[in-house]
């Protein structure tokens, strides 16, 4: 009984292909994420979207699109891939906090290992 | 710049005795900590968090300790057992909920 899933778990693909990482979540949360961990080991926010709409957007690169297609599922499109953007990617979700819980408590995917080469 | 800093990359504890991990961070605007618990292959999840009106937060074999003066905070886990090896994220909030990550302390529990 997954709560946050992503697909797919690894990706190994060419420089300058396009590709997306989908993601759901079933615990009825307003807020989910997207996250990219480097090869320090950092998380760093990419993208933040509550109730469909985009409230985080970080510096990253044009070449990478979120798509929220309703409040479950946030998915990351990447185009033209390159070297740089091979990282683990994660998803996460929050509740609202005007719904009872705290938007800092978040609960992650499993994370997509994405490889350019 | 990091605002979260993780300085130990890695600690070993024996079974049984107890984990003090550490985090230090730089924004004074900061008002809530989090600490999180990652094995390899999955995603972080929620382990313990503290308010900054507190000092202390404890749930089961799980306290975190906030200093504010100091800007550092202090996660406990006593005692230690062979499931708690794990990597260990600190993360902290401004008012804007976004979480800034420290780079994590990869916690071995030795039998």
């Amino acid at each position: 009984d997954t709560a946050v899933s992503q697909t797919p778990k690894y990706l190994v693909t060419q420089m300058g292909n396009d590709k997306s990482i989908k993601c759901e979540q079933n615990l009825g949360h307003d807020t989910m994420y997207w996250y990219k961990q480097d090869s320090k080991k950092f998380l760093k926010i990419m993208f933040s979207y509550n109730n469909k709409e985009l409230i985080i957007n970080e510096t990253v690169p044009n070449r990478f699109s979120p798509k929220s297609p309703d409040k479950a599922h946030l998915n990351l499109h990447i185009n033209s891939l390159e070297l740089g953007d091979s990282a683990v990617y994660f998803c996460a979700s929050s509740q609202d906090p005007l719904r009872g819980g705290r938007r800092e408590t978040q609960y992650f995917g499993p994370g997509t290992r994405l490889l350019v080469l | 710049d990091q605002q979260v800093k993780q300085n130990s990359p890695s600690l070993s504890v024996q079974e049984g005795r107890i984990s003090i991990l550490n985090c230090d961070y730089t924004n004074s605007m900061f008002d809530y900590f989090l600490w999180y618990k990652k094995y390899p292959a999955e995603g972080p999840t929620f382990l313990i968090s503290i308010s900054s009106i507190k000092d202390k937060n404890e749930d089961g074999r799980f306290t975190v300790f906030l200093n504010k003066s100091a800007k550092h905070l202090s996660l406990h886990i006593v005692p230690s057992q062979p499931g708690d090896s794990a990597v260990y994220f600190c993360a902290a909030s401004d008012s804007n909920y976004q979480l800034i990550w420290g780079a994590g302390t990869k916690l071995i529990i030795k039998p």
